[in-house]
């Protein structure tokens, strides 16, 4: 099956630091990824659409600006987390849909754990 | 996109079957539905995907009524490792295939 992967699975980083985290599609090319936000015993919340050669598009109430996505390969991208804050602190998901495949369907990274202090 | 209605928790015994059902009312006509399983801390699985009347792969069954209002997910034979969130969600893929996540349903299964 086709594998998603994401680095750092945690990272711990102090207040007003950027953290960039890393979704990777291994086995195939994604033209589209997404990143989710999970908080503590809550449904995953879609942040961002992430496409190949072009501008992320955000959901409402997302900031463009601290939650910045590139996309800058098929099979790579990136979500870094500017100035992060303790409320930033969440499980970060990405996932990738693979052209062609069955609708709907997306592979899921394993998730980034940030805890920013 | 279609909202979608789960129970927030149900429990079960190892060897049961286990039916989670979902309420997707507003489901459109070109909407797939499609089951994800999460465990803590980590991404969501696929588990299997429909359109109307029954899908069975290796791990469950997906059963859509003929007015596709509403699915139930079939889980044979429940052992603990199947304790999980199970999310149902429905779209169809589209151009960008973003899925949105309800609450979905708290899986405990005892032993």
């Amino acid at each position: 099956g086709a594998v998603v992967s994401q680095h750092p699975s945690r990272v711990i980083c102090k207040s007003g630091t950027s953290v960039k985290i890393e979704c990777r599609s291994l086995d195939f090319q994604a033209t589209t990824m997404f990143w989710y936000r999970q908080f503590p015993k809550q449904s995953l919340m879609l942040m961002a659409t992430s496409n190949e050669g072009s501008k992320a598009t955000y959901e409402q109430g997302v900031e463009k600006d601290k939650f910045l996505i590139n996309h800058a390969s098929l099979t790579l991208s990136t979500l870094t987390v500017t100035s992060a804050h303790p409320e930033d602190s969440s499980f970060y998901i990405c996932s990738a849909r693979r052209q062609g495949f069955r609708d709907n369907e997306q592979f899921f990274g394993p998730g980034t754990r940030l805890t920013v202090l | 996109l279609a909202k979608t209605t789960q129970p927030i928790s149900m429990d079960s015994y190892e060897g049961q079957e286990v039916n989670i059902t979902c309420s997707h009312n507003n489901i459109a006509t070109n909407d797939y539905i499609t089951w994800y399983q999460q465990f803590p801390s980590q991404g969501p699985r696929f588990i299997i995907q429909g359109y109307k009347t029954k899908v069975t792969n290796e791990v469950a069954s997906l059963f859509i009524p003929a007015d596709r209002k509403s699915s139930t997910l079939s889980l044979p034979r429940v052992s603990l490792s199947d304790t999980a969130v199970y999310y149902c969600l429905v779209g169809d893929g589209g151009s960008q295939g973003n899925l949105i996540f309800g609450k979905g349903t708290k899986l405990s299964v005892k032993p």
